[in-house]
């Protein structure tokens, strides 16, 4: 079963880039779509968009100006960066596998705190 | 963008009794709707997708049904380690959106 860990900055500083990291263990980043998921006490469970190893990806129209995703299959690792954060971008981010359009496998999460 | 509204917030049931989850869409989303279980500290944990469909490893007791706006989420009998936070999430609409969850608690 595939094993997934996120790691990354715990605090980002207003109008930087937040720079996290999803390491894949147990299984190829050839295997699924990898998505990043977000968890805030004011906008619940949202979903930040996904990428396939081809390159192909998609995401959420909110954020979609400030969001890159990437994946180095040589590593097994996915990368998210967010540019230009606000306290608003404040939460606990997951990444999260699925090989149809649901969310199979999550990591543990890592939380971010946007402050100066 | 697709609204899931998820109902009650909170529900309160005793250790083996039965207990429904509703959750909501702002539009049809078909039968593409999967729940999650998540406790405190951990990540999500998928319970159920294409509605009624339990992922590997859940146990019968929890059942998903339901199509186009209305979805529930059933407990036979209930397990303490039931108590949970319980989304709905939909896949139907780009972008994917979940529910603001329902609290399951101990009475």
């Amino acid at each position: 079963q595939v094993q997934l860990q996120e790691s990354g900055p715990g605090l980002v500083r207003p109008s930087e880039t937040l720079s996290l990291t999803c390491t894949v263990s147990g299984d190829s980043v050839s295997s699924y779509y990898w998505n990043w998921i977000r968890q805030s006490p004011g906008k619940g469970l949202e979903w930040i968009g996904y990428i396939h190893y081809s390159g192909i990806t998609n995401y959420n129209p909110s954020l979609k100006s400030r969001v890159a995703m990437s994946v180095d299959t040589s590593k097994n690792q996915l990368s998210l960066k967010l540019t230009s954060v606000t306290t608003a971008d404040t939460a606990v981010y997951y990444c999260a596998a699925s090989y149809y359009n649901w969310f199979d496998f999550w990591g543990q999460g890592s939380m971010v705190t946007v402050s100066s | 963008e697709i609204v899931m509204t998820q109902s009650p917030a909170t529900l309160s049931v005793s250790p083996g009794e039965r207990a429904t989850l509703s959750c909501r869409a702002s539009q049809s989303v078909y039968s593409n709707l999967a729940w999650y279980q998540q406790k405190p500290g951990q990540a999500p944990r998928l319970l159920i997708y294409g509605a009624s469909t339990r992922a590997t490893g859940i146990p019968a007791r929890f059942s998903g049904s339901g199509s186009g706006i209305e979805f529930t989420l059933t407990f036979s009998s209930l397990q303490s380690e039931d108590f949970a936070i319980y989304y709905c999430q939909q896949y139907n609409n780009w972008p994917y959106t979940f529910g603001q969850g329902t609290k399951l608690e101990t009475k």
